[in-house]
């Protein structure tokens, strides 16, 4: 089974601190993805990224950065949070329009 | 921008019973679907992708497409109370990159 871990599972940070989430695979997969699942609009993507060095941006980019540094690591920065980023997200990889594999989530609050 | 539709947002079946999810797309140019699961607490994980129209059946489980009217659906037949979940929809526009579009998902209770 492929495998995807997230950290940390849980955060709770301050309005206007930075805030990094980590994701690893060891699927060797290209494709990296960051969403945020929130109740009344599903899994929206924000960030993604073909392989190392590349991100792209998703629909809800606004307020996130991404970062690959290698196959298995792709990040997720929020450099100013705000409450409005209070959410779960979800980090998933995959091959294009095959599946994707997701990570368990991370369960961030912003006060 | 392509959207996913899905329906209805929350279904309720007995035990043993049917349930049908309901899915459409915006957009014409999709190439395949996906039928994800969630269970409370976990990341979604996909159940099967169909792209042909007509029915797909693995298990208890049959997706069914139909490429003129830009519908899937999925039929739970049997459906068991660890069937209760939240289902997504996801399509894949080879045109929007690599990626899928999520519909916004139904929360099916089986009651035991």
């Amino acid at each position: 089974e492929a495998a995807v871990t997230q950290s940390p599972r849980n955060k709770v940070a301050v309005t206007g601190g930075k805030v990094t989430l980590s994701c690893n695979q060891t699927n060797n997969h290209n494709n990296m993805y960051w969403y945020r699942q929130d109740t009344g609009h599903g899994l929206r993507l924000i960030h993604y990224s073909y392989g190392a060095g590349s991100t792209e941006k998703g629909d809800i980019p606004d307020g996130y950065k991404a970062s690959r540094p290698s196959q298995e690591n792709f990040s997720l920065i929020l450099e100013l949070a705000t409450p409005s980023q209070t959410s779960v997200y979800f980090c998933a990889s995959g091959t294009g329009g095959d599946t994707q594999y997701f990570g368990p989530g991370t369960r961030l609050l912003v006060l | 921008q392509q959207k996913v539709q899905q329906s209805p947002e929350s279904l309720s079946v007995p035990e043993g019973g049917m349930a049908s999810l309901n899915c459409t797309s915006s957009d014409r140019n999709f190439q395949y679907f996906w039928w994800y699961r969630q269970h409370s607490g976990e990341g979604p994980k996909a159940l099967m992708s169909i792209f042909s129209d007509g029915d797909k059946k693995e298990g208890r489980f049959t997706a069914h497409l139909n490429k003129a009217s830009l519908h899937v659906s999925l039929h739970i037949r049997d459906s068991q109370p660890s069937d209760s979940a939240l289902y997504f929809c996801a399509a894949y526009y080879g045109s929007s990159g690599n990626k899928l579009i999520f519909g916004i998902g139904t929360l099916l209770s089986v009651k035991p």
